[in-house]
């Protein structure tokens, strides 16, 4: 079992609609995490982190965390077609450790 | 520029050959990190800095890898007697104090062992 896991996907959504991305993880004691995105041939940016349960917001993106079920996810309200990469979840054991990445969910957002 | 530079960008080398490859983080950010990714697939942690100290090596981190940071500020990464295998994009990552856990990437080092 890998310590992060996300579907591959692609994911494809309708222009406007939400996105919703999804990630579990393995070591209960993970304290933080997050996302990031990765446009093809690019470097991950981050988009947002959350060390809480329950929401987290900023602009169009909100991050949800449960930590009871080991699951954190994105969701991206009124989807743009630059919104279309790959979206890698990640998530860190201690503070200022190392970050482990699931393999990242591929999102198609079509005009 | 503020962000995090690698050198260089693309690097094509012939199997057997050492290759080294530069990082400059974020000025004043304490941490820095190395990660390894190969197509599909998401980043793989290779080592991380505290100021000069390495604090941690992946097992990915085979004895022909090495990473220093000699006066904490910039890093290097090198690779001897490089094989097929170590084709990968490798990125560059830095952080400030531990109090922080934003983690910022360079634009990466894609490399070709041909």
């Amino acid at each position: 079992q890998k310590e992060v896991e996300q579907n591959s996907g692609p994911l494809s959504v309708p222009e406007g609609a939400i996105a919703s991305l999804n990630c579990t993880y393995s070591d209960r004691g993970s304290q933080s995490f997050f996302w990031y995105r990765q446009y093809s041939g690019k470097s991950p940016e981050l988009i947002m982190f959350i060390y809480s349960n329950g929401d987290k917001e900023d602009g169009r993106f909100t991050a949800q965390l449960n930590k009871a079920s080991q699951y954190v996810s994105l969701l991206i309200r009124d989807s743009q077609p630059s919104d279309s990469a790959t979206y890698l979840c990640a998530v860190m054991r201690n503070q200022g450790g190392k970050l482990i990445f699931g393999q990242g969910t591929e999102l198609s957002v079509k005009p | 520029d503020t962000g995090v530079s690698q050198n260089p960008r693309h690097k094509i080398t012939k199997r057997g050959q050492n290759v080294t490859f530069r990082c400059d983080p974020i000025s004043e950010h304490n941490r820095l990190y190395w990660y390894r990714q190969t197509l599909g697939q998401g980043p793989e942690f290779l080592t991380y800095f505290q100021n000069e100290a390495q604090l941690e090596k992946s097992r990915l981190l085979s004895d022909r890898f090495s990473a220093e940071r000699p006066k904490g500020s910039f890093s290097t990464l090198e690779i001897q007697r490089t094989e097929q295998g170590d084709s990968a994009m490798y990125l560059c990552a830095s952080s400030p104090d531990p109090g922080n856990t934003e983690a910022f990437f360079g634009q990466g080092t894609r490399l070709t062992v041909v």
